[in-house]
């Protein structure tokens, strides 16, 4: 069974600096996905990680993929209230068919000023 | 208008009563699936598609079904809820190919069962 491990599941950080969350996840896979949701909101697409060393950065956020560690991070840079919300990492367990994946727990950023 | 609807936003209803969520898109997607969404449990996928024809179960599907009655409409149903299904359920979509696309998600039907 494919475990998708989070961490951290609660995270609150000061406008300006720097942190990074984490995506373990326990079985072979090289796809893996990004999603931020805003409280009592959607889900929202991030980055799509498909390979090994795969980096993707939009503004403030950066993803990385390591397939052989099995793990992959968002690192946040400079900080704005703006980034408050919950993060996901979902990884893909279909060896690349995109239709089962498994979630993490999810964690709660909160940006404060 | 929004690629993915789902109706009702909001549902209270009572233990043992039958109740169907809908979803429909516009985004031409042949994929489609059903989640639920509990506090501190990130999502759980229920029931997905391919297309009208091929259905299939996924991880906590005892006490749903559904129905696909056309590529783009894709409907959940608890046929006697129970308390322990209350929880914020999602519809997503997804193109039908191995480019790894992003599943896309609809807004979301926050269900309450008393």
């Amino acid at each position: 069974e494919l475990k998708v491990e989070q961490n951290p599941l609660f995270l609150s950080m000061q406008e300006g600096k720097n942190y990074t969350i984490y995506c373990d996840y326990s079985t072979t896979s090289d796809r893996l996905y990004w999603y931020r949701q805003d409280p009592g909101k959607s889900l929202e697409s991030l980055f799509v990680l498909l390979s090994n060393g795969a980096v993707k950065q939009e503004g403030r956020l950066m993803a990385s993929l390591d397939t052989k560690a099995r793990l992959s991070t968002l690192h946040i840079t400079a900080a704005v209230h703006d980034l408050s919300a919950t993060y996901f990492c979902a990884v893909d367990r279909t060896g690349g068919s995109n239709y089962k994946l498994t979630f993490g727990k999810g964690t709660l950023l909160t940006v404060n000023p | 208008d929004a690629d993915v609807t789902q109706t009702p936003r909001n549902r209270i209803t009572k233990t043992g009563k039958r109740i169907m969520l809908e979803c429909s898109q516009t985004k031409g997607h042949d994929r489609m699936y059903w989640y639920r969404q509990d506090p501190g449990l990130g999502l759980r996928l229920i029931y997905y598609s391919f297309d009208v024809k091929d259905i299939n179960k996924g991880e906590i599907s005892d006490g749903y079904s559904v129905s696909r009655q056309a590529q783009a409409k894709f409907s959940l149903s608890l046929e006697s809820a129970i308390p322990n299904q209350t929880a914020l359920y999602f519809c997503a979509t997804s193109a039908n190919d191995y480019s790894g696309i992003a599943q896309y998600f609809g807004p979301g039907t926050r269900l309450t069962v008393l």
